[in-house]
C-alpha cells in the first residue's frame, strides 16, 4: 500500500529555531508539493516540483522558508527562522502527470507549533 | 485569475439519505482537472473522485459521483446514502496549467444519525 511519508509528525519549538520537515513521495511520482493548512487560511500552496525541478514557489515566504529535492525519494521544506505564525499543519502531497490528470496523494501531515 | 468557490460553509444531512456539495470554479485554461478531497477529524487528506475538462461523462465512484457542469463552471460532489462515517470537511480543488492544483475553502459535512 504505498503511500506518502512526513517525519516528523508533529514538532514543537522555539521562536528562531530551525525546522526541517521531510518527505517520502510515493514511488514513480514526478510531482511534489508543499501545504499549508490553517484555520484562517485554508489550504495554501508553498512550492510544487516537477521530476525534482521547482516550478513554483511563490506562495512561499523566501526570507525563512526553502524547499528541495535532493533526490527522488526526499523532499525537505526548511523553516529558518522559524516564527510563531509559521504554526499550522505543513502536507506534503506526491502525484503522477498523465496528461491532464495529476492526482496527489498526500501524507499525513506535519503538526508544526512555534512557541 | 483561477478560483475555487464553495459557497457553503456547513451542510447536515440525515444519514441514508444524499447530499450535493457545491463548487464552482475560474479559469481561462481549456484544459484542466477538477478534483474531490476529503478531510476527516483525524486530519488526513483523502482523494475521492477526479473530473477531466474534456471527459464526456461524470466521474463516479462508489457513493460518490461529481456533477460536472461545464458551461456553468461547476463541479458539484453528490454523495449519496450518507453515512456517519461521511462527517469530514469536503474540499473541491482545479488543476491548473504547469500541474499547479488550487482547493476552495471547504464545506464542514456533518451526517445525523
Amino acid at each position: 500500500d504505498a503511500r506518502v511519508t512526513q517525519t516528523p509528525r508533529h514538532k514543537v519549538t522555539e521562536m528562531g529555531q530551525e525546522v526541517t520537515m521531510r518527505c517520502q513521495p510515493i514511488l514513480g511520482h514526478n510531482t511534489v508539493f508543499w501545504y499549508r493548512q490553517t484555520m484562517m487560511q485554508g489550504l495554501e500552496l508553498l512550492a510544487y516540483f516537477r521530476n525534482r525541478a521547482p516550478l513554483d514557489d511563490s506562495g512561499m515566504p523566501k526570507d525563512r522558508f526553502s524547499a528541495e529535492m535532493p533526490d527522488a525519494t526526499l523532499a525537505t521544506l526548511k523553516i529558518q527562522p522559524s516564527e510563531p505564525r509559521d504554526s499550522a499543519v505543513y502536507f506534503c502531497a506526491s502525484g503522477l502527470v498523465l496528461g491532464q490528470k495529476n492526482i496527489q496523494y498526500f501524507g499525513a501531515g506535519t503538526r508544526l507549533s512555534v512557541l | 485569475a483561477q478560483k475555487i468557490t464553495q459557497t457553503q460553509p456547513g451542510m447536515f444531512v440525515q444519514e441514508k439519505e444524499a447530499v450535493t456539495l457545491d463548487c464552482t470554479y475560474d479559469t481561462s485554461d481549456q484544459s484542466y482537472g477538477l478534483f474531490w478531497y476529503k478531510q476527516p477529524s483525524s486530519g488526513e487528506m483523502i482523494f475521492l473522485i477526479y473530473q477531466g475538462s474534456y471527459d464526456e461523462q461524470n466521474a463516479t465512484e462508489g457513493r460518490y459521483s461529481l456533477n460536472f457542469q461545464k458551461a456553468r463552471k461547476s463541479a458539484n460532489l453528490v454523495i449519496s446514502a450518507s453515512q456517519l462515517g461521511d462527517s469530514a470537511m469536503y474540499f473541491c480543488a482545479m488543476k491548473t496549467s504547469y500541474d499547479k492544483v488550487i482547493f476552495g475553502p471547504g464545506t464542514s459535512l456533518s451526517v445525523i444519525p
